[in-house]
């Protein structure tokens, strides 16, 4: 079971730039979610899905877009890369939705990403 | 934002003593969960606590919940080098679209051996 596997584990890009930051599980869980982290903002929430073919909108969704076409899988693209999304991004996933049934959070080990 | 506030930013302690973190948030919740994050890594989940359960015990973790005053806290015991990690408290939000976990900007605990 290797849990929650994000890749690349650093990147650097040029302003402008697209990317893809990909996510997959191995857990069968319903939920997927990323977040970037940032020096003193905390997590914040940038996409999430309940499901395949179900993703919505978190906190902080502008300049990246998802899909989940498969139950494993959650892709992040950058669609042109700004220094404002210098980050380290982290892929989430949980047997349940959150809410009256929320479980644990997997977390994978971040994708740190500057934008030059 | 129904983002968590945890308190204080940081905190250093001795080994052997306890460290009490806190969790503040802004509106109803179905349950709150605290996670651990160690430097360069994802973060662990550590313990969840329901909206309708006031305290929850797991090995040297005690977290509390008071929902008329809309906190939280974390109390490790006897507390070790290796705990020296960022401590953040994570919530939903019950009157919110379902699928939204909001995450506080976390403790920063230091244990000194």
């Amino acid at each position: 079971n290797a849990g929650v596997t994000q890749t690349p584990k650093f990147q650097v890009l040029k302003t402008g730039q697209s990317m893809t930051l990909q996510c997959a599980q191995d857990m069968n869980h319903e939920y997927m979610s990323w977040y970037r982290q940032d020096p003193g903002m905390g997590l914040r929430l940038i996409h999430y899905s309940v499901g395949a073919g179900i993703t919505d909108q978190g906190e902080v969704p502008n300049g990246y877009n998802v899909s989940r076409s498969t139950t494993e899988d959650f892709p992040l693209r950058l669609l042109s890369a700004a220094p404002s999304q210098t980050s380290v991004y982290f892929c989430a996933s949980s047997y349940s939705r959150t809410g009256l049934y929320t479980g644990e959070l997997f977390f994978g080990e971040g994708s740190r990403l500057t934008v030059l | 934002s129904q983002q968590g506030e945890e308190d204080p930013q940081a905190l250093s302690i001795q080994e052997g003593e306890n460290a009490t973190m806190n969790c503040s948030y802004k509106t109803s919740i179905n349950n709150l969960q605290w996670y651990r994050q160690n430097s360069g890594r994802g973060l662990v989940h550590l313990i969840l606590i329901r909206s309708n359960e006031r305290e929850k015990h797991s090995g040297r973790l005690r977290v509390t919940l008071d929902t008329s005053k809309k906190s939280s806290s974390l109390l490790i015991t006897a507390s070790r080098a290796a705990d020296t990690a960022s401590y953040f408290c994570a919530t939903d939000d019950r009157g919110s679209t379902l699928g939204r976990l909001y995450f506080g900007r976390g403790t920063q605990l230091t244990v000194w051996p």
